[in-house]
């Protein structure tokens, strides 16, 4: 199975900031990749698919890059609500594995 | 906007079988795949796997063989079963519809605790 690694695994950040998360899978997945949010006591919220695809709703300060095994989530300007935990996840074919998660912190 | 609503016993007896339900509202079960997702307190999250509208299922090879996901388009709803539960199967279990244009996830039940313990 391909496995999935996130990083950093937490940070610290201040509202206002720019913060990259990173996910790289074993092998390649060209750009099956999607992030979600989880805020405690609460369902993951899906933000991108598709690698780089904005999920309706979703503020434009979120978007996704990346393809093959490399892939990143960037949140530009920080809001208070974005402070939560924040997991990719393959799909592009079964086991549709997740990251261990990155937990974003007020700072 | 369909809503997904987990049912279930919050506490199993290691060994015995976990039985959950998943009822879907305010829109349709067909045509769509529906997946049992799981989270350890605290801890990341595992896909279990899967049952799409016709009943065709795929699951985690991890737990495969004591998964079995079943629909019933009648009633609306899809189930888990996982057999044989130890303490390593006390999570947080999520319902989730798989998006139509891919396999990941648009919509979520809110969650249940199921706790494995004598």
């Amino acid at each position: 199975d391909i496995q999935m690694t996130q990083s950093p695994s937490s940070l610290s950040a201040s509202v206002g900031d720019t913060v990259t998360i990173a996910c790289r899978t074993s092998q390649g997945i060209t750009n099956f990749l999607a992030w979600y949010q989880q805020k405690p006591g609460k369902a993951p919220k899906l933000l991108i698919y598709a690698a780089s695809t904005l999920q309706s709703g979703v503020p434009s300060r979120f978007s996704g890059s990346g393809s093959g095994t490399d892939f990143t989530l960037t949140i530009s300007s920080l809001q208070p609500e974005d402070f939560a935990t924040y997991f990719c996840q393959k799909h592009d074919r079964a086991p549709y594995t997740f990251g261990q998660g990155t937990k974003l912190e007020i700072k | 906007q369909v809503h997904l609503q987990e049912s279930g016993p919050g506490l199993v007896k290691p060994s015995e079988t976990l039985s959950l339900t998943c009822t879907v509202s305010d829109g349709s079960i067909t045509n769509y795949c529906w997946t049992w997702i799981r989270q350890p307190p605290g801890k990341g999250l595992e896909w279990i796997g899967y049952v799409y509208s016709n009943g065709n299922t795929n699951y985690n090879p991890s737990l495969k063989s004591r998964v079995t996901i079943s629909v019933d388009t009648s009633q609306s709803r899809f189930s888990l079963n996982l057999t044989s539960v130890t303490a390593a199967d006390t999570a947080i279990y999520f319902c989730a519809r798989e998006a139509f244009s891919g396999s990941f996830y648009d919509h979520w039940g809110q969650g249940t605790l199921v706790t494995v313990s004598s």
